[in-house]
């Protein structure tokens, strides 16, 4: 059974930037039917997809977050990560990582999240 | 991006009921709906996917319908354990958009 695990600061100052890692137990980051998602959900709100990120790096962020979010990934480890820049208290929720099934694009396996805020 | 819209927002049910929570897209999806249970302070679990299809381990009193905007999730005989936020997420055109929830609590 796979299972996934955050890891990261639970606070973070304004205009700083969040740092999470996923580890991945139970199976490869390398299949190659995977793409590793993060999806935040702040406090009292729905659910937000932030993007994946595929093994060999390919990467796809959502257009809401423009250009703060970088994905990252390594296979020796068995993890990946998420870097959000210049946050703010909107930023502050819980982030969760996710397998994501390639080309069918729904997630089967999640982490319990980890709650991050953002406040000086 | 695709709006989804969930409804009710929350229900009040007793166990043994027959459960039904609706998922409405803001534009055609085709079948690329997917449905998931989620419980506080844990991970949330995928229910079904591609509108109808039940994630393998699932049990079979969950049910999904629908296709094009009008989507439905039953739960033909609400246990105990099914006491849980429920979201829908549309997989048809990213980004991949979730509903609000329908929280289903004890009556």
């Amino acid at each position: 059974q796979m299972q996934l695990q955050e890891s990261g600061p639970g606070l973070v100052k304004p205009s700083q930037t969040l740092s999470l890692t996923c580890t991945v137990s139970g199976g490869s980051i390398s299949s190659d039917d995977s793409y590793w998602s993060w999806i935040r959900q702040p406090p009292g709100k729905g659910l937000e997809w932030l993007g994946y990120i595929y093994y060999i790096g390919t990467t796809y962020s959502n257009p809401s977050l423009k250009s703060r979010v970088t994905f990252s990934v390594d296979t020796s480890q068995n993890q990946f990560s998420l870097t959000l820049s210049s946050v703010t208290a909107a930023d502050t929720a819980i982030y969760y990582c996710v397998r994501e099934v390639r080309r069918s694009y729904y997630f089967d396996y999640w982490g319990r999240g980890t709650l991050v805020t953002v406040s000086s | 991006d695709i709006q989804m819209t969930q409804s009710p927002s929350s229900l009040s049910a007793s166990v043994g009921d027959r459960v039904t929570i609706t998922c409405r897209a803001s534009q055609s999806i085709t079948w690329n709906l997917n449905w998931y249970q989620h419980k506080p302070g844990k991970a949330p679990r995928l229910l079904i996917y591609a509108a109808a299809r039940l994630q393998s381990g699932v049990p079979s009193r969950f049910s999904g319908s629908g296709s094009g905007t009008d989507f439905t999730l039953t739960i033909s005989s609400l246990q105990p354990e099914d006491f849980a936020t429920y979201y829908c997420q549309q997989s048809y055109t990213s980004p991949w958009t979730f509903g609000q929830g329908t929280t289903v609590e004890i009556k």
